[in-house]
C-alpha cells in the first residue's frame, strides 16, 4: 500500500512559466513532508521541507504548500528554468523529523522545455 | 567540504554472494540510512541507524544486514545475493534533529 503518491511520472513545462508538482499521502501520522531533486546517476538532493503545522513554505523560486485537510502537498517552481528538468520526490516521515527514515512517492520527471 | 560517499560506485556479483556496500560519511551526523531504487517504486528504507552500536530495520530489511561500530561508516552487506536485490543503493545521513536527509551518489548492483 503505497503511502506517498505521486500520480504524473511526467509533466513538461516551458520555459520561464510555472510548474507544479502534486504528491498525496494516505498516512495522517506523517507530520514532516519534504522534497527532493535527482538527476541520472546521482544521489537526490534536498530541495525544501514543510512542517504539518505549516500550510506554506517558500525558498528562492521553490514553494511548498501542503494541505492538510486534503493529505495533499505541492512543489511550485517560478520560474521554471532548464536546470530544474530532473526527477522530483516527494518524501513524508511520522514522528521524529525523519530521524526513523523517509517514505518516498515514486518520483515525477519534470522536463523544461526551451 | 563534509561529504558522504559510497563504494563501489559499481557492482556484478553471483547469486548467493556475500557483498557489502560501503557509506562513508564526514558530516559528523548521528543517522545514517540505506535505501534501495528500482523502477516503479521510488526509494525504500532498507535499514537506519541513530548511533554508534544501533541499527533498525526498515521497510525491506530481508536479506540486508548493517553494523555501525564508528559514526562515519554504516555498510550494508548483503548475506546470499538474490537477482531480486538488483537495484540502485543509495546512502543517506542526517543530524538527529534535523529530517533533511543528505544522499551518497548511489551503487548501482546487478546480481546475475
Amino acid at each position: 500500500d503505497q503511502q506517498v503518491k505521486q500520480n504524473s511520472p511526467s509533466l513538461s513545462v516551458q520555459e520561464g512559466r510555472i510548474s507544479i508538482l502534486n504528491c498525496d499521502y494516505t498516512n495522517s501520522m506523517f507530520d514532516y513532508f519534504l522534497w527532493y531533486k535527482k538527476y541520472p546517476a546521482e544521489g537526490p538532493t534536498f530541495l525544501i521541507s514543510i512542517s504539518s503545522i505549516k500550510d506554506k513554505n517558500e525558498d528562492g523560486r521553490f514553494t511548498v504548500f501542503l494541505n492538510k485537510s486534503a493529505k495533499h502537498l505541492s512543489l511550485h517552481i517560478v520560474p521554471s528554468q532548464p536546470g530544474d528538468s530532473a526527477v522530483y520526490f516527494c518524501a513524508a516521515s511520522a514522528g521524529g523529523g525523519g530521524a526513523d527514515g523517509l517514505t518516498f512517492g515514486k518520483g515525477t520527471h519534470l522536463i523544461i522545455q526551451p | 567540504d563534509a561529504e558522504i560517499t559510497q563504494s563501489p560506485r559499481h557492482k556484478i556479483t553471483e547469486t548467493g554472494r556475500q557483498v557489502t556496500l560501503a557509506c562513508h560519511q564526514t558530516w559528523n551526523h548521528n543517522n545514517m540510512f540505506w535505501y534501495r531504487q528500482d523502477l516503479g517504486h521510488g526509494l525504500r528504507l532498507i535499514h537506519y541507524s541513530y548511533g554508534v552500536q544501533d541499527t533498525n530495520k526498515g521497510e525491506v530489511s530481508d536479506g540486508y544486514s548493517v553494523s555501525r561500530s564508528n559514526t562515519e561508516d554504516l555498510p550494508l552487506t548483503l548475506e546470499s545475493a538474490a537477482s531480486s536485490q538488483t537495484s540502485v543503493y543509495f546512502c543517506a545521513s542526517s543530524e538527529w534533529w534535523k529530517g533533511e536527509q543528505f544522499f551518497g551518489p548511489g551503487t548501482r548492483l546487478t546480481v546475475l
